[in-house]
């Protein structure tokens, strides 16, 4: 079985511009979650989607969105770039929609913002 | 209020020995998954181990173990026989079972394990 994908792995922007953000969870996971890790505020949960719905969202400004696909495929995408937007994007897929399940991650998309 | 505390910032085991991540949190809901991930300097986030709430045993997964006192609210991680491969970021994290919050995953600060020859 597949594990999570993201792509890309490494992304450059400029402020201001905008950036789309892609995670195929594993087969058959219709839960997608969205994280960012920066070194000044750790992990932070940004958005969760399942069954193409946003079920759950973090304190993030509108400035970060998302969707799912009909195949459990998510984008996240950021607008108006600023340099603090730089960060280790992470998504986690889930079998279920319950609390007693496993999360895996993929290997992330590291951004930086110049 | 923090929810998943990791006091050990930086941990140093030497190679072939056990060691002990600890891990305290805080919740009132009654159901609950505790997670085990290790981050190597690559980024990508492994699930090492998860334990819930009504577990009665403690979880293990080869040469990791978690060290369950639910009265304490404690999920200590415990790697035996370390290598030098251990060496990376450990992140203790928590699911909660109510409806509001779905899948997240609040996270502790982690620590960092450096595994000496």
């Amino acid at each position: 079985k597949a594990g999570v994908t993201q792509t890309p792995r490494y992304l450059i922007k400029t402020r201001g511009q905008q950036v789309t953000l892609s995670c195929s969870p594993i087969s058959g996971h219709r839960s997608v979650s969205w994280y960012q890790q920066t070194p000044g505020q750790g992990l932070q949960f940004l958005f969760e989607y399942f069954s193409e719905t946003q079920r759950n969202k973090g304190n993030f400004p509108g400035r970060f969105s998302g969707r799912q696909f009909s195949n459990s495929r998510s984008e996240m995408n950021v607008s108006t770039l600023e340099l603090g937007d730089s960060a280790l994007y992470l998504c986690a897929s889930s079998d279920l929609k319950s609390w007693n399940t496993e999360a895996f991650f993929g290997q992330g998309t590291r951004l930086t913002v110049v | 209020a923090q929810k998943i505390t990791q006091t050990q910032p930086g941990m140093f085991v030497q190679e072939k020995e056990a060691v002990t991540l600890d891990c305290t949190y805080d919740t009132s809901d009654p159901s609950y998954g505790l997670f085990w991930y290790k981050q190597p300097s690559s980024g990508e986030m492994i699930f090492l181990i998860y334990q819930g709430s009504y577990d009665q045993q403690n979880a293990t997964e080869g040469r990791y173990s978690l060290n369950f006192q639910k009265a304490r609210k404690s999920a200590n991680l415990v790697i035996s026989a370390s290598q030098l491969g251990d060496s990376a970021m450990y992140f203790c994290a928590m699911r909660e079972a109510q409806e509001t919050s779905g899948s997240r995953l609040t996270f502790g600060e982690g620590t960092q394990l450096t595994v000496n020859p």
